[in-house]
C-alpha cells in the first residue's frame, strides 16, 4: 500500500504569504495527485487534479507541481478564505490513500 | 446542479450493522466511478472504499475488507456502503464522493454533506 507523508503538519501565516505544503508518496505514483482543502464541519473540496491542474472555480493563487514521489501544493497570497486543513491524495492504485493533512492558520 | 445526498447514518452497538447511502443527482451517474471517504472525529481523511461506473469492480481499505460492501444501483442513482461487524474505531462521518472521471486517477471532484455513524 502507499502510504503519503504531508509536511507541514501547520503552518502559521499572514494573509499575503506564500505558503507552501509538500506530500511525498512512500512509491512513485507519477502524477496521480489531488489536493484538497477542508473547512471545519465542511465536505473537502478538490483543488488540483493530476499533481497540477486546477479545478474549475479554483483561484489561480492555488497551484501544484511535482511528480514521481514528491509533490507541492503552493498559495502564491494567502487570503483570509483559505485558513483551512489541506490533504493530498494519491489516486495511482487501489487502495486510495490521503495524507495526514496540513492545517494552515492564522499567524 | 450535481448534488450527492448521503442518509443512513446513527447510533450502532459495537457488532451491528447499518445500511448508508447516497443519492446522487445532476450528472449521469452510471459513468463515475463512486467512492466513500469517512473522517473520525479530529482525524483526517480516510478512503474507505470505491466501485466502477457499472458496479463491476469494487475496492476496499485493510481496515474494512470483509466488513464493510459498496454497491450501487444505476437505475436509482444511488450509491450505498454496508457497515457490518461495526467497531468503535468506525465510529466517523462517512462521505460519499463523486470521482472525477470514469476512472479513480483525478480525484473526487464532488463530495456529499456526510452522515455519521456512531458506534458505542
Amino acid at each position: 500500500d502507499i502510504q503519503m507523508t504531508q509536511a507541514p503538519s501547520s503552518v502559521s501565516a499572514s494573509v499575503g504569504d506564500r505558503v507552501t505544503i509538500t506530500c511525498r508518496a512512500s512509491q512513485g505514483i507519477s502524477t496521480w495527485l489531488a489536493w484538497y482543502q477542508q473547512k471545519p464541519g465542511k465536505a473537502p473540496k478538490l483543488l488540483i487534479y493530476a499533481a497540477s491542474s486546477l479545478q474549475s472555480g479554483v483561484p489561480s493563487r492555488f497551484s501544484g507541481s511535482g511528480s514521481g514521489t514528491d509533490f507541492t501544493l503552493t498559495i502564491s497570497s494567502l487570503q483570509p478564505e483559505d485558513f483551512a486543513t489541506y490533504y493530498c491524495q494519491q489516486a495511482n492504485t487501489f487502495p486510495l490513500s490521503f495524507g495526514g493533512g496540513t492545517k494552515v492558520e492564522i499567524k | 446542479e450535481v448534488q450527492l445526498l448521503e442518509s443512513g447514518g446513527g447510533l450502532v452497538q459495537p457488532g451491528g450493522s447499518l445500511r448508508l447511502s447516497c443519492a446522487a443527482s445532476g450528472f449521469v451517474f452510471s459513468s463515475y466511478a463512486m467512492s466513500w471517504v469517512r473522517q473520525a472525529p479530529g482525524k483526517g481523511l480516510e478512503w474507505v472504499s470505491a466501485i466502477n461506473g457499472r458496479g463491476g469492480s469494487t475496492y476496499y481499505a485493510d481496515s474494512v475488507k470483509g466488513r464493510f460492501t459498496i454497491s450501487r444501483d444505476n437505475s436509482k442513482n444511488t450509491l450505498y456502503l454496508q457497515l457490518n461487524s461495526l467497531r468503535a474505531e468506525d465510529t466517523a462521518v462517512y462521505y460519499c464522493a463523486k470521482e472525477y472521471s470514469s476512472s479513480s486517477h483525478y480525484g473526487m471532484d464532488v463530495w456529499g454533506q456526510g452522515t455519521t455513524v456512531t458506534v458505542s
